[in-house]
């Protein structure tokens, strides 16, 4: 069974970082691109970013909402996509979810929410 | 503002059709046969529910239904049912590392 689990998130105040975790099973996790989304409180889906697996170089592509600021990553031996968040503003409040695909998006994590408050 | 259209609602009784529509461009839902649908149902995780413009994952019933005309795409739920109360997002491979997704659709059952 494909099980992906975010883990992370937490309260944090503006311009700081926070790192989010994205733990992944039942699935060869080296074979997939890994994407992320966020969800702010009563809004749309939006998407944040998605990396590649290593046979497409582990290439990436952000939003511009949050390109120079997030940073996707991913460590295949443990299974896990990671969502480095940089210089925190109150508009990335959100619940975060990790997906699995780059345009089929086919399993999602049950999301970590981040708040961005002073 | 979203790269794809979606109305904001849609509604329907019981039992009957409704359709929602996912207008894009040339370059995106026109350009590929990469659009996809996803159900969210408040407070939970959205699910995968139509992939290259009409295809069902394992587990989706056929009451889900896609396609596509030129640049607008179209996801059909038949005999409604209390339980299809959610939020449909469509999303479209748009070319290179490119992906772009709908502001989303709130159906509601009547």
């Amino acid at each position: 069974e494909v099980q992906l689990v975010e883990s992370g998130g937490g309260l944090v105040q503006p311009g700081r970082s926070l790192r989010l975790s994205c733990t992944s099973s039942g699935f060869t996790f080296g074979a997939y691109a890994m994407s992320w989304f966020r969800q702010a409180p009563g809004k749309a889906l939006e998407w944040v970013g998605f990396m590649r697996n290593k046979a497409y170089g582990e290439t990436t592509e952000y939003a511009a909402s949050v390109k120079g600021r997030f940073t996707i990553s991913r460590d295949d031996s443990k299974s896990i996509a990671y969502l480095q968040m940089n210089s925190l503003k109150t508009e990335d409040t959100a619940v975060y979810y990790c997906t699995r695909g780059f345009y089929n998006f086919t399993y999602w994590g049950q999301g970590t929410l981040v708040t961005v408050s002073s | 503002q979203s790269a794809l259209t979606q109305p904001p609602s849609a509604s329907g009784s019981p039992g009957q059709s409704v359709t929602i529509s996912c207008t894009g461009t040339s370059s995106d839902v026109g350009g590929y046969n990469y659009v996809s649908w996803y159900q969210q149902h408040p407070g939970k995780a959205p699910k995968f529910l139509i992939y290259d413009v009409s295809m069902r994952p394992s587990g989706v019933p056929d009451r889900f239904s896609g396609s596509k005309s030129g640049n607008t795409a179209s996801l059909t739920v038949s005999g409604l049912q209390a339980e299809d109360e959610a939020d449909y997002y469509c999303s479209a491979y748009a070319g290179g590392d490119s992906v772009v997704f709908g502001g989303g659709t709130k159906l509601t059952v009547l």
